[in-house]
């Protein structure tokens, strides 16, 4: 059991460019979950997954961006025409429900995404 | 107005000080309630899990929730150095596996 890993762990871009950032859950764990986390602040739900569907998605979350699970195992998170207000944390977590479930979200190092 | 309200420090106290730390909400759906630890450029791990009102006690820590005050609070005994770190309450209304608020943390520094 290596964790939840994130990458890449830093991504600077210009206005404008699509980012897409990948990663990997725990190993058997079928709940993945995004978050955003902006300087002095908590981390702010965007999306989850159970598996390969998507059970709730942020209505903060605009249209720029889609997250995916296509076999229920890593996940991406792009955010097309970046803009700078999408400088942040991009965290990612995963859990595992059912009947060896974790009463517990397992959070990654987090993706620092920069829009100059 | 924020779901999860935390103050959100700096709070300095000396090494071995018992610290508490507080978080307020709105939400009555609330009933999961969790503290989570994270150090700088790190993500967050959880610390304590708490289902409905009542105390839980781990080592040093003690989570405490009053639901009827929608008032939840951490204490740390005998607070080591190695606990600076931001502290984040969290809540959510049907599991710790499901969406997640976050209060926006509070930075605890423990000097020596």
């Amino acid at each position: 059991d290596t964790g939840v890993s994130q990458d890449p762990r830093h991504k600077i871009t210009k206005r404008g460019q699509n980012v897409t950032f990948r990663c990997d859950p725990i190993s058997e764990h079928n709940r993945l979950y995004w978050y955003r986390q902006t300087l002095g602040q908590g981390p702010e739900f965007l999306t989850y997954f159970q598996n390969e569907a998507q059970l709730e998605k942020s209505r903060l979350l605009s249209d720029r961006f889609s997250a995916e699970r296509p076999k229920g195992s890593f996940s991406t998170l792009e955010i097309q025409r970046t803009e700078q207000g999408d400088s942040a944390m991009y965290l990612c977590a995963s859990s595992l429900v059912g009947e060896r479930r974790t009463d517990e979200q397992f959070f990654g190092p987090g993706t620092r995404l920069t829009v100059l | 107005q924020k779901e999860v309200e935390q103050d959100p420090g700096p709070l300095s106290v000396p090494e071995g000080a018992i610290v508490s730390l507080n978080c307020t909400y709105s939400n009555s759906a609330f009933q999961y309630f969790m503290w989570y630890r994270q150090y700088s450029r790190k993500g967050p791990e959880l610390l304590m899990y708490t289902y409905s009102s009542g105390n839980k006690e781990d080592g040093r820590f003690t989570a405490q929730v009053d639901k009827s005050s929608k008032y939840i609070s951490l204490f740390i005994r005998d607070s080591q150095p190695s606990d600076s770190a931001t502290y984040l309450c969290a809540m959510s209304a049907y599991s710790s596996a499901s969406k997640i608020i976050f209060g926006s943390g509070t930075r605890l520094s423990i000097r020596p």
